[in-house]
């Protein structure tokens, strides 16, 4: 078991770019979860799936955001057009189903210039 | 909707002296608490939690947190810091009766532990 995994551990593009990150869960963890944090914040949340099915998304995650997990396995999350704002740290977490401990990635710190 | 108020943004302490770092939650239905700890440029790690049960729950590196239902409260404390415990600390919060378990932080207490 070597945890939550998640790259690039940072990332600096320019307003208007693409950016994909991925987060590779605990094997047997059926559940992810993303969330975003910004300086001086704590973590806000995102989305989740179980297994492959993306089963809620907060209104955080405007249209410019995608996220998915095939297979039921890695995540990725897409921020098309980036824009000042979106300069954050990006967390992953997963857990078994019920109510267990999420674990959480090390992050990807995002900025955009 | 849940919330989670954290009254201090930051507390200095000496080394070995005790500590409480306070929070408080708001939520129209039962919930799951948590205490999590965060280093410089890192994620989170779980200190805590309270699921049912007794409510006083102790937790990894000496901490401890008592759920007091009726005031909607859930302090942490220690009985003597360590300067490796200078960190930010986020209380939060899940619904207990939902099924997805996703977490309400609030905005975080930086512990400073000086010499």
């Amino acid at each position: 078991d070597t945890g939550v995994s998640q790259n690039p551990r940072h990332k600096i593009t320019k307003r208007g770019q693409n950016v994909t990150f991925r987060c590779d869960p605990i094997s047997e963890h059926n559940r992810l979860y993303w969330y975003r944090q910004t300086l001086g914040q704590g973590p806000e949340f995102l989305t989740y799936f179980q297994n492959e099915a993306q089963l809620e998304k907060s209104r955080l995650l405007s249209d410019r955001f995608s996220a998915e997990r095939p297979k039921g396995s890695f995540s990725t999350l897409e921020i098309q057009r980036t824009e000042q704002g979106d300069s954050a740290m990006y967390l992953c977490a997963s857990s078994l189903l019920g109510p267990r401990e999420a674990f959480f990635g090390q992050g990807t710190r995002l900025t955009v210039v | 909707a849940q919330s989670v108020t954290q009254l201090d943004s930051q507390v200095p302490v000496f080394e070995e002296a005790p500590v409480e770092l306070r929070c408080n939650y708001s939520s129209s239905v039962s919930v799951y608490l948590f205490w999590y700890v965060q280093y410089p440029n890192q994620g989170l790690q779980l200190l805590l939690k309270y699921l049912s049960g007794s409510t006083l729950v102790k937790g990894i590196n000496g901490f401890e947190a008592e759920f007091n239902k009726s005031q909607t409260s859930f302090h942490l404390r220690k009985p003597s810091v360590h300067i490796s415990d200078t960190a930010e600390y986020f209380c939060a919060v899940s619904n207990s009766g939902g099924s997805n378990y996703k977490l309400t932080f609030g905005k975080g207490t930086l512990l400073t532990v000086n010499p």
